[in-house]
């Protein structure tokens, strides 16, 4: 089964606009990534965030979690076409694989 | 590059067929994943290792089998491939900060 659910599945913007992407999981986790996937390709990590921190920054991107709610939310902000892709959250735990669950995954399109 | 390379990036087969699935990385790490990924659901683990020689089950292990002879490699067989086991088919490997995925295996099973 799925530990993380993105929100909102598909997500259309224009380019200079800010995109948030939401996931919930469901068990304690002792991390949560979030990945890149363009089209045809692998995933590619963005950023990972500590089960005791609360914000993360890197470039454009904004990274929250709240742990009490079991959520996060990814920011892009100043959206590029070039941002076009899908976005999955994973949840990482502290058990013998350090193994990811993974979301569905939002589809982000930014228009020009 | 440093990085996952999986072989072939594209394949079909017919039912009943058996094929290996290759991912290779030369970053020396240990942990090392196969997953499978299916539209609208993510991306699911089939097995894992946590170092040569040591392997386990995901969450979707039936029908595959796997093997880590050597740190870099990470092997995925079908033995007798299903038309249920079409899908993309993901290597990463264990990073501290993160996964590194290779860019994938198309597989059609008809």
């Amino acid at each position: 089964s799925q530990q993380g659910e993105e929100d909102p599945q598909a997500l259309s913007i224009q380019e200079g606009e800010n995109a948030t992407m939401n996931c919930s999981y469901k068990t304690s986790i002792n991390n949560l990534q979030w990945y890149r996937q363009n089209s045809g390709r692998g995933l590619v990590h963005l950023i990972l965030i500590r089960s005791n921190e609360r914000e993360k920054h890197s470039g454009r991107l904004r990274v929250t979690l709240d742990t009490s709610k079991k959520s996060s939310s990814l920011l892009i902000t100043a959206s590029r076409a070039a941002d076009t892709a899908s976005y999955f959250c994973a949840g990482g735990f502290n058990n013998a694989g350090n193994m990811l669950t993974f979301g569905g995954g939002t589809r982000l399109m930014v228009k020009p | 590059n440093a990085g996952v390379t999986q072989t072939p990036k594209f394949r079909v087969l017919k039912t009943g067929q058996s094929m290996t699935l290759l991912c290779a990385q030369d970053m020396n790490h240990e942990y090392m994943y196969w997953y499978r990924q299916d539209p609208g659901m993510g991306l699911r683990l089939i097995h894992y290792s946590v170092g040569e020689g040591t392997t386990a089950k995901g969450e979707v292990p039936d029908g595959y089998n796997v093997s880590r002879l050597k740190k870099q490699n990470f092997l995925l067989g079908l033995e007798s491939a299903a038309p249920s086991q079409t899908s993309v088919y993901f290597c990463a490997s264990r990073a501290l900060a993160g996964y590194t995925f290779g860019s994938g295996t198309r597989l059609t099973v008809v």
